[in-house]
């Protein structure tokens, strides 16, 4: 199975920061990668697929760059409503499999 | 718009069954794939299952094969996750996510979610 290593899992920022998360496959998925938003309580929310198309709706603060094994989600300047956890997804193979999230949280 | 609802969920003891429905609407179910997600509390995303549009393609993740069906009728817009031998393990909430056309040759991606069920496994 392909693994999904996600980095840092727990990030502390502050309203207007830059934040980048990276995800690292355990092998090569081309850009087949994908990236959710999620809110406690909620389901996840699709921003970024195809590992840098932003999903119709998603803010344009939130851009997503990589291919082969190393991925990256950068959120150009924080918002109150981006405090969430984010977790990348790798469609490339099955099983399909999923990073181990990264929530932001205020400082 | 697209709206999926899972339902079926509820506490089950170890070893029983439960069959879980995802039922859609607002769009042409028959030519989407649709997943099985699960998230078990304070944790994160698992992949569970998909079944293509048609039905005739299906996976597993490891966790649960031998053990869950995925299933669709698509004269009724439903999808369902039959659930057996179930484990403490598997208590979680159970989303299903809906997949690209399949007259899409982009990416793949889950860009329609139910709002989940929870599953609880205890005796």
């Amino acid at each position: 199975d392909i693994q999904l290593t996600q980095s840092p899992s727990f990030l502390s920022a502050s309203v207007g920061d830059r934040v980048t998360i990276t995800c690292r496959a355990s092998q090569g998925i081309s850009n087949h990668l994908t990236w959710y938003q999620q809110k406690p309580g909620k389901a996840p929310k699709l921003l970024i697929y195809g590992a840098s198309t932003l999903q119709s709706g998603a803010p344009s603060r939130f851009s997503g760059s990589g291919s082969g094994t190393e991925f990256t989600l950068t959120i150009g300047s924080l918002l109150p409503d981006d405090f969430a956890s984010y977790y990348c997804q790798q469609l490339d193979t099955y099983p399909l499999t999923f990073g181990g999230g990264t929530k932001v949280e205020i400082k | 718009q697209a709206l999926l609802v899972e339902s079926g969920g509820g506490v089950v003891q170890p070893e029983r069954s439960l069959r879980l429905s995802c039922a859609a609407s607002g769009f042409s179910f028959s030519n989407h794939a649709i997943h099985w997600v699960r998230q078990a509390p304070g944790k994160g995303l698992e992949w569970v299952a998909v079944i293509a549009y048609d039905g005739t393609n299906i996976h597993y993740a490891d966790s649960v094969k031998g053990r869950f069906s995925i299933s669709r009728d698509n004269s009724k817009n439903t999808v369902y996750l039959q659930m057996s031998s179930l484990r403490a393990e598997d208590t979680a909430v159970y989303y299903c996510a809906r997949d690209r056309p399949r007259d899409d040759y982009g990416d793949l991606r889950f860009d329609y979610w139910g709002q989940g069920t929870l599953v609880t496994v205890s005796s």
